[in-house]
Order: C-alpha cells, then sequence, then structure tokens
C-alpha cells in the first residue's frame, strides 16, 4: 500500500520561482490537508480539502494556492516563492474530516528557497 | 481557540528506563486527542488515540496514554524506552469539523 505520496521529496528554488507540490492518496479518501512544519511549531494547517471539488483556507494560506484535482490529488503552489516559505511541507488524506478519524501523512517535500 | 500545548521540547532518557511525555488541551465540550509519531526524515505515524470510553488508550510500540479531564491533560507513557523510540512526538487535537491542530513536538532522545 502506498497510502500517501508526495513528490518531489527535495527540491531548491530561487525566491520568486514557481512550483508545485503534488499529493497522492490511494486510500479513497474524501479529506485532504496540506501542513508545513517548522522547528518548534509543530505543523501548521495551510490549505485543506473537505471533499473533491472543495477548498478552505487554513492556519497560514498565505503565498499558497491550492488544487483538488481529483479524489485522489490534492496540490500545492507556490507562485512566487519566498525564503520564509522554507520548510517541510506534508500532505495528509482522512477517510471523513470531522469524523474523528486519524490522518494518515506522507513522507514530506522539503524545501529550500534561497 | 482550541489549543494544544507540549509542555517539554526535549526529553532524553536512558535506555530501558520510563519516558512520560507531557500534553495539555484547553478545555472545551467534546476533545478528541491523538499522539503521532515522527522519526528522522519520514513523515507522522498515529500512535494511539481518544475518542471516547475509556481513559487509557493503549497504542502501538508499546505506548500508552491517559485522558485525564479534570487536568486537561493527556500525557503519553512507555515503562522501558528502547533506541528505536528516539523520534519527535506530536499531540494534536480535532478542531471544529475538519482541523488538526497540533502542539509544538517533544523530542525524544535516548541515551544507551
Amino acid at each position: 500500500n502506498a497510502g500517501v505520496t508526495q513528490t518531489p521529496k527535495f527540491q531548491v528554488l530561487k525566491t520568486g520561482q514557481s512550483m508545485t507540490l503534488q499529493c497522492a492518496q490511494d486510500m479513497n479518501h474524501n479529506s485532504m490537508y496540506w501542513y508545513r512544519q517548522d522547528p518548534g511549531m509543530g505543523l501548521r494547517l495551510i490549505y485543506y480539502s473537505a471533499s473533491e471539488g472543495t477548498t478552505d483556507k487554513g492556519e497560514v494560506p498565505n503565498g499558497y494556492n491550492v488544487s483538488r484535482l481529483n479524489k485522489r490529488e490534492f496540490s500545492l503552489r507556490l507562485e512566487s516563492a519566498a525564503p520564509s516559505q522554507t520548510s517541510v511541507y506534508f500532505c495528509a488524506s482522512t477517510q471523513i474530516g470531522g469524523s474523528n478519524q486519524p490522518q494518515h501523512f506522507g513522507d514530506g517535500t522539503r524545501l529550500s528557497i534561497l | 481557540a482550541q489549543s494544544v500545548t507540549q509542555l517539554d521540547s526535549q526529553v532524553p532518557v536512558f535506555e530501558e528506563a520510563p519516558v512520560e511525555l507531557r500534553c495539555n488541551y484547553s478545555s472545551s465540550v467534546s476533545v478528541y486527542l491523538f499522539w503521532y509519531v515522527q522519526y528522522p526524515n519520514q513523515g507522522l505515524q498515529l500512535l494511539l488515540k481518544y475518542l471516547s470510553g475509556s481513559t487509557l488508550v493503549k497504542g502501538i510500540n508499546g505506548f500508552e496514554a491517559e485522558f485525564n479531564k479534570s487536568q486537561t491533560s493527556f500525557h503519553l507513557r512507555k515503562p522501558s524506552v528502547h533506541i528505536s523510540d528516539t523520534a519527535e512526538y506530536f499531540c494534536a487535537r480535532i478542531q471544529g469539523a475538519q482541523k488538526l491542530v497540533f502542539g509544538q513536538g517533544t523530542r525524544l532522545t535516548i541515551n544507551p
């Protein structure tokens, strides 16, 4: 079982460049999430998608956009990367958001903005 | 806003010693709590969860946690740790209908 797959695993960008982080899950989950992890701050929610066709802002959405391409895929886009966006990004999914079921996480994308 | 606080950023212990990682949450009517573990360069894995029922929750790898409503705590314990338990541990709770709120994390270091 692949679970939640994130690509790429590592990326280095220059300030102002754009890129899209990809996430796909094969568990037929309805809800998907994007988090960023920074030292001493735990994981903070950037955007989430409760179901196919819907997206909502989380705690730290500025500088990001998302697309729920279909039930399996949820991408995160940085339009103009900034050094403050250097972080580890995690995608997660759960069967039904709000059902108190745990989220399943990918292995992360380590992103450095120079 | 509902929150989760992990009281220790780092916890060093010796191998085979017991360990407790502390987590407190802000009180609300319904509380659903989780502990996740993150091994180096990996994503988060669920250790255990409290949704309702028994306040003592057993998880994987010999970990357990106790939900204490009066003290608004959900501390994680293991009676004897191994080198392989070296990782970062996150306490989390459900917020609203969709969101998971995390504590700051506790880095557990096991010394031989």
